[in-house]
């Protein structure tokens, strides 16, 4: 089965650097993704690992270490709107194609 | 058009009547996912289709859950008797197919009273 955790929630200052948390479990890997979502609006997409290491996407960098089963998701110089819940989300594979497991979700809000 | 379309955006029903959901995906794109999202928590999945072939329902919760893509394209859930606990936000994504890349539409937020 897929286990996902992550924090539901934490607090920031604007312009600070936050780091996300999630472990997760999994029977097979075929990467983990991060999203976004805003209070009343869809999940967007911010990234997906399935190399170990850090991948960098302007102030928002995501890391994945596949042996120990962990990812985050760090955002540098934040913002108010980055005020957000954060997804993260393992894929697995059915006929064909790809339903995603989400954890309950990190509600990230940054404060002046 | 240019992303998922939903409807309606909300949606409040008095217990024990039944719902249609509608997804309008994106054009040309192969896969259409269904997922319910209660307050607090991440979305969890209820079924998949590919074309118009519903390849995977195993989240769907009860069998008062149903859903259906007819001609590939459009798909709508229906929920029928609706009970108190069917109160979420049931949202659908599409994808070009077996492609990572899942756009999510905005959902319809049901309340069941």
């Amino acid at each position: 089965g897929q286990n996902i955790d992550q924090p539901t929630e934490m607090t920031a200052t604007e312009g600070a650097i936050v780091q996300i948390n999630c472990t997760y479990q999994t029977s097979g890997f075929n990467g983990l993704f991060w999203y976004q979502q805003h209070a009343g609006e869809a999940p967007t997409f911010l990234s997906y690992n399935v190399l170990d290491g850090l991948e960098e996407k302007g102030r928002f960098s995501s890391f994945l270490s596949r042996s120990k089963g962990y990812s985050y998701l760090l955002l540098k110089e934040l913002q108010m709107k980055d005020s957000a819940s954060y997804l993260c989300a393992a894929p697995i594979l059915t006929g064909g194609g790809n339903k995603l497991t989400f954890g309950t979700g990190t509600q990230l809000k940054v404060e002046l | 058009g240019a992303g998922v379309s939903q409807s309606p955006r909300y949606k409040v029903a008095k217990r024990g009547q039944d719902v249609a959901l509608r997804c309008d995906p994106i054009s040309g794109h192969v896969s259409l996912f269904w997922y319910q999202q209660a307050l607090g928590q991440g979305p969890e999945f209820l079924t998949y289709f590919q074309n118009e072939a519903q390849l995977d329902k195993s989240g769907l919760p009860s069998d008062r859950f149903f859903a259906e893509r007819p001609e590939g394209s459009v798909s709508t859930l229906k929920i029928q008797r609706t009970q108190q606990e069917d109160s979420a936000v049931y949202l659908c994504a599409s994808s070009p197919g077996q492609d990572y890349g899942y756009t999510f539409g905005s959902g319809t937020r049901l309340t069941v009273v």
